[in-house]
């Protein structure tokens, strides 16, 4: 079946500028994460929903980082105002519920170079 | 509270020879555990989960790890390393009952393998 995708692949942009990130989940999935990698490094947890309830965003590095997700489908990861730093591999992950043993399934990721 | 060290950043070994990557954690819990590998330019990939069952777990493409309480460590092997093993390795820990707070990554461990 369909894995996790995330759309653009790549993306560059231009210093201040804002940049929307997307990700679809694999159906059926109520839990969606996304996390940043910056080169070299680990993973950092941005942010987290699950099903309806209030995402927790206790992950974004910021106020200038936003997300939505539209029920148990897709999701957007916003960044305003990019900065140099942001600049990172963006994974999305979605799992079939919150449970400390479900595995999260990831997604190729979205390549931002902010110049 | 929970953490997960990875020991080594880099391990290097030549093809045919056994893969040890080793991997310490920390938790106030009955934590479950992942691998997960990531080749360059993919997307992160399960390579196995303990989950409180079978304390010696078995997962893809030859790999396996054991789960030992009293060291506190989940360290990754395998009996023959292979040129496609090169990759970067991140092992996980999940313990607080679920959501992304549950979800602590290693550093990863970059595997080199010398023909």
């Amino acid at each position: 079946g369909a894995g996790v995708s995330q759309s653009p692949s790549n993306k560059v942009t231009e210093k201040g500028k804002d940049v929307e990130l997307r990700c679809d989940p694999i159906s059926g999935h109520t839990a969606l994460y996304w996390y940043r990698q910056r080169l070299g490094q680990g993973l950092e947890f941005l942010i987290y929903f699950q099903g309806n309830s209030a995402p927790d965003k206790s992950g974004l590095p910021s106020d200038r980082f936003s997300a939505e997700r539209t029920g148990e489908s897709v999701s957007t990861l916003t960044i305003q105002r990019t900065q140099q730093e942001d600049s990172a591999v963006y994974l999305c992950a979605s799992s079939p519920t919150s449970g400390t043993a479900d595995t999260q399934y990831f997604g190729p990721g979205t390549r931002l170079t902010v110049l | 509270a929970q953490s997960v060290t990875q020991l080594d950043s880099h391990v290097s070994v030549s093809e045919g020879t056994p893969v040890l990557l080793r991997c310490n954690y920390s938790s106030s819990y009955s934590p479950s555990l992942f691998w997960y590998v990531q080749h360059p330019n993919k997307g992160l990939q399960l390579l196995l989960k303990y989950t409180s069952a079978a304390t010696l777990v078995k997962g893809i493409n030859g790999f396996e790890a054991e789960f030992k309480k009293s060291e506190t460590s989940f360290h990754l092997t395998k009996p023959s390393a292979h040129m496609s093993d090169a990759a970067e390795y991140f092992c996980v820990v999940s313990d607080s009952g679920g959501g992304a707070d549950g979800l602590t990554f290693g550093k990863g461990t970059h595997l080199i393998i010398q023909p």
